[in-house]
Formats: C-alpha cells, structure tokens, sequence
C-alpha cells in the first residue's frame, strides 16, 4: 500500500491559516491524494481530493508539489470548529476500501 | 450535500442479542459501506454493498451480516453480540464506480456498547 507521512500534531490561533503537509513520497502515477477530517465523537468528513493539479473548495485547498511526493492542505482561516483529526490518504485504481493512519490532530487556539 | 444518516448515535445491548444497526443516504449513491473504528487500530471493512442486494465481505466480516433491500438502505446485523464488538460503527456511501476515486461520505456513527 501507498503510504502517507503526517506531523502528529499542529496548534492553530483562530483565525489565522493552517497548512498541513503530507508526505508520499512511494506514490504512484494514478493515486488520487485524499484528505479527511474527524471531529472529537463523530464520523469522518471528506474534505478535499486531487490528482496533479491544486484544489479548492468551499472546506480547504490542496497544493500538490510539482513531482507529487508531497502536498498541503491549507486551512484559509481556522475556526474552533476545525479542530479535528486530519487524514491524508492515497486512493488508487482497485481500491474500495479507506484506511486511515494516526492524521495529524490539530487544535485551534481561540 | 450528502446526508448519511445512521439510526442511533449510542446504542447498549447485552451479550447473546440481535443487534440492528440501520443507515440511510439521501444521494441516490450505488456503493455503501459498513466499518468499525478502534483506537490503536484504526478503521477496519466489514461488509460493502456495490448495488441492491449485492454483498461482499470487507476484512473482519466474522460475526456480522448485512442487508441491502433498497439502494438508500444499509443494515448491518450483529448476529448475536459479543463483549468484542463493542465499537464506533461508521456506515459510509459512495457514487459511481466502486473502484472509481470519489470520496466516501460517512454519517455521525453509532457507539455500541455489549455489556
């Protein structure tokens, strides 16, 4: 399996950005890059997904490096809210099935 | 945007019962999906449904079954529970192809408690 690498923690001041990067290095060329998020007691939550080219929607964006070993999620203002457990995850051709590692917690200062 | 939603958010039952856990999505999605969530060991398949009354077998099926008799509903059947299977249970939903890259989309779970 295509691996992920996250900081397991990041502290935020509400308000201000937060950038959260991803290392996979191991990825191949037709793995999708997945993010994720779970809040404290609840289900996880799709956020954003790309293949090469960056991403935004309404929830984040997704800046994918040029050679795709790495990517970013950013966070545009953080809110309490956002406080959660961030995945990344690599999906590729034949896979059904998610799979989450430890994610990166982060906390968002108020 | 896509609702799933499952039946209870906590649940306690006692060993030896028949336990139904129901979840519904309001997307019209072909592909559904039932896992537990364990600390320390993450997120594990137990059943998924690719189309109405079409199951297969996820990773730790042993202990469960499922139900797809309508495309929006997903059940999931603790045949008769166990201390084990005391869990976070997520059902999640899926559209298009079960192999395609779209994302899944999970309800709140059901914390289920087998004393």
């Amino acid at each position: 399996d295509a691996k992920t690498t996250q900081p397991n923690s990041m502290e935020s001041n509400e308000e201000e950005p937060v950038h959260l990067p991803c290392n996979h290095s191991t990825i191949s060329g037709t793995d999708y890059i997945h993010w994720y998020r779970q809040l404290p007691s609840q289900g996880p939550e799709y956020v954003i997904h790309g293949l090469t080219s960056n991403v935004n929607n309404r929830m984040a964006s997704l800046a994918i490096a040029e050679d795709r070993k790495s990517s970013t999620l950013i966070l545009h203002r953080a809110t309490l809210r956002d406080a959660a457990v961030y995945y990344c995850i690599l999906t590729g051709r034949g896979d059904y099935k998610l799979s989450f590692g430890a994610g990166t917690t982060v906390t968002v200062r108020a | 945007d896509v609702k799933v939603t499952q039946s209870s958010r906590y649940l306690v039952k006692r060993t030896g019962e028949k336990v139904f856990l129901e979840c519904v999505q309001d997307m019209d999605h072909e592909n559904m999906f039932w896992y537990r969530q364990d600390p320390g060991l993450g997120l594990r398949l137990i059943y998924f449904s690719y189309d109405v009354k079409m199951k297969e077998k996820g990773d730790i099926p042993e202990g469960y079954s499922v139900s797809r008799e309508k495309k929006e509903r997903f059940s999931l059947i603790l045949e008769s529970a166990s201390t084990n299977q005391t869990s976070m249970y997520l059902c999640a939903s899926k559209t298009a192809a079960l192999m395609s890259n779209q994302p899944q989309h999970f309800g709140d779970g059901t914390r289920l408690s087998i004393l």
